[in-house]
């Protein structure tokens, strides 16, 4: 069954450096999206993503955070001057046409660690 | 502002002891309300889409409803296997396709 893969699994970081997490979304799926948990806290939406343009983002999704389709098969999400309240679980999810009520499917996510 | 809500925080079962949870939801205008499960560290693994009051979906021991407010899942002689947090969330009307998520329900199903 098609699944929606991340790496890495678990990335420990510096404050204020720059790390990428990557994402393999479902292969015939044409939206993208990140979401974020910190510990003990809510799933929430970061950024869709629909032919190589942001569709949406969110108020957390400022000017430190940007997301690119490099190739065929992987979109990614920079952070590029890491906080440690960016310290948190990182989910890709893929959807297939985007529209709404689209199931979305997720990625077994990315834990974050800011040091 | 749109609101999801979802209770019991927690939730404590027998195996074989059946129960429901609730998601309550105050929103401008309801596209879709998904339900999924979350073990722990893991991501979200999507059980169902319900999209209009009065729908139903069923899949093996899992039940879930809507009305107008509200949707339940109910969990009919549930298993350890069905320990886990389940997420529900919803997608609005000119929400484009961001889901907005309740805080979950934690279960834990005891032999």
């Amino acid at each position: 069954e098609p699944e929606v893969t991340q790496t890495p699994s678990h990335q420990v970081t510096q404050m204020g450096q720059e790390v990428i997490l990557r994402c393999v979304p479902i292969s015939n799926h044409l939206y993208f999206y990140w979401y974020r948990q910190i510990l003990g806290q809510k799933v929430e939406f970061l950024v869709s993503f629909y032919n190589n343009e942001i569709s949406e983002k969110s108020e957390i999704f400022d000017d430190q955070f940007s997301v690119e389709r490099p190739d065929g098969s992987n979109f990614t999400l920079k952070i590029r001057s890491t906080k440690l309240e960016d310290s948190a679980m990182y989910f890709c999810a893929s959807s297939e046409n985007g529209q709404p009520g689209d199931t979305q499917y997720f990625g077994p996510g990315t834990r974050l660690t800011v040091l | 502002e749109d609101q999801v809500t979802q209770s019991p925080e927690a939730l404590r079962l027998q195996e074989g002891e059946s129960s429901s949870l609730n998601c309550s939801y105050t929103v401008s205008g309801l596209r879709g309300l998904f339900w999924y499960r979350q073990d722990p560290g893991k991501g979200p693994e999507f059980l169902f889409t319900l999209y209009s009051a009065g729908e139903e979906k069923e899949k093996e021991r899992l039940k879930a409803t809507l009305t107008k407010k509200e949707s339940f899942l109910h969990i009919t002689a549930p298993k350890p296997e069905d320990s886990a947090t389940y997420l529900c969330a919803v997608i609005i009307s000119g929400g484009y396709n961001k889901l907005i998520f309740g805080a979950g329900t934690r279960l834990a199903v005891h032999p």
